[in-house]
């Protein structure tokens, strides 16, 4: 079983509209939890990372949330834009150094 | 921010040849590179993990005799994909990470390997 588990699988919204992508995680112990943005045949671009102590971080428009006692992590991303059509990744780390474990990724579509 | 080149960003070989991935730190040191391999609209799959200077950890499944990783250098991981087939056709990733405390984790800009 995957140890970082993203919903919605995928998900279609119009243009200046919010949406909140999820992250849930058994990943033990844990070390910090980052959200990447992948555009379609890129590699994935860094949006935020949090450690353990950290509930929320922004960068520009996207809002991430970490709840590391319930082991939840959400992406809030403002007033989409047409460019924010991505796939976003969750990814953890924890356990052995150096071991990250993946999310599958939530498709997000902006539509006009 | 740090910076990982990965090249190239395409290439078509013919089945049967062998295509060389370069990964590439460009302002830091990475104590650790990835590889990774991604079909289309799925998640990254991480074929192996690379340190300057020891042998590439393969992930169950994948044949190292297949996937060939050079980590000579705290700078550049190489992926040499060996008498490449049809099936071996895939988007492949890099990624590298840097140690003391933040582990920050930066990926490549991907290739886009086709074998004919």
């Amino acid at each position: 079983k995957n140890q970082v588990e993203q919903s919605p699988q995928s998900l279609i919204i119009l243009e200046g509209k919010n949406c909140t992508l999820q992250c849930n995680y058994t990943v033990s112990p844990f070390s910090n939890l980052r959200w990447y943005k992948q555009d379609t045949g890129r590699g994935p671009v860094s949006l935020t990372i949090m450690t353990f102590s950290e509930n929320t971080k922004s960068n520009g428009r996207y809002t991430a949330t970490l709840d590391a006692d319930t082991k939840q992590s959400s992406l809030h991303i403002t007033a989409s834009q047409l460019s924010d059509s991505a796939s976003y990744i969750c990814v953890v780390s924890g356990g052995s150094w150096g071991k990250f474990q993946f999310g599958a990724g939530t498709q997000v579509v902006v539509t006009p | 921010g740090a910076v990982v080149s990965q090249h190239p960003s395409r290439v078509i070989c013919k089945s049967g040849t062998s295509v060389k991935i370069e990964c590439r730190s460009l302002d830091f040191q990475a104590t650790t590179m990835f590889w990774y391999r991604q079909f289309p609209k799925q998640s990254l799959m991480l074929m192996a993990t690379s340190n300057e200077g020891s042998k590439a950890t393969y992930e169950q499944g994948v044949e190292k005799d297949k996937f060939l990783i050079n980590h000579a250098s705290l700078t550049l991981s190489t992926l040499t994909v060996t008498s490449a087939h049809p099936e071996d056709s895939s988007f492949y990733i890099c990624s590298a990470s840097v140690a003391r405390g933040n582990e920050k984790l930066f990926f490549g800009s991907g290739t886009q390997l086709s074998v004919l």
